[in-house]
């Protein structure tokens, strides 16, 4: 498995602004996921896209994937205050279930 | 809606002792996992559990680590002789398919070795 590398590593925002994060990583995927860690508790899934797939929608979550660039991007719409989170994208590829989390981009949204 | 359920939210122990940490994973899910943090740092992946074996496991599961699937419904982590540098955060996922889909987190123990 490997480690998705995210930035910036800190985004701070106004509520109501549009969030973007971005993720590069090394080698070919089977999938990659992105998960918000609200501070010190457990993660939580946000979407997932295969390596197929160029764009994906879930309520104001954006996400694309350029396996060709081997990059991702997280857009967050609209955001509030309760988004303030890290934020952590995680490639999947076969032979592995475990995910390998990086160092995430800490988003703070100000009301 | 389903969730990972770990208890206890918070443990304090002394040095050397044994800690047992106990999650309940989704019922219908296959795969399940523990990651740590200490403070400050990022998740590691700990070990993964499949079909009442470990599937995967990193250098940090050591022999003092242990896990197991006692009754069908929980899943824990047994640490048998603390370390100062065991404290963390410990979560338990869960998930229900291989072939690297979601997995669903519990809040965490947070485990403090004194």
């Amino acid at each position: 498995s490997q480690q998705g590398e995210e930035d910036p590593q800190a985004l701070s925002i106004q509520e109501g602004e549009n969030a973007t994060m971005n993720c590069s990583y090394k080698t070919s995927i089977n999938n990659l996921q992105w998960y918000r860690q609200n501070s010190g508790r457990g993660l939580v899934h946000l979407i997932l896209i295969r390596s197929n797939e160029r764009e994906k929608h879930s309520g104001r979550l954006r996400v694309t994937l350029d396996t060709s660039k081997k990059s991702s991007s997280l857009l967050i719409t609209a955001s509030r205050a309760a988004d303030t989170a890290s934020y952590f994208c995680v490639p999947t590829q076969g032979g592995s279930e475990k995910l390998v989390f990086g160092k995430g981009t800490k988003l703070t949204v100000n009301p | 809606e389903p969730e990972v359920t770990q208890t206890p939210s918070h443990q304090v122990t002394q040095m050397g002792q044994e800690v047992i940490l106990r999650c309940v994973p989704i019922s219908n899910h296959l795969y399940f996992y523990w990651y740590r943090q200490i403070l400050g740092q990022k998740v590691e992946f700990l070990v993964s559990f499949y079909n009442n074996e470990i599937s995967e496991k990193s250098e940090i599961f050591d022999d003092q680590f242990s896990v197991e699937r006692p009754d069908g419904s929980n899943f824990t982590l047994k640490i048998r002789s603390t370390k100062l540098e065991d404290s963390a955060m410990y979560f338990c996922a869960s998930s229900p398919l291989a072939g690297n889909t979601e997995a669903f987190f519990g809040q965490g123990t947070r485990l403090t070795v004194v």
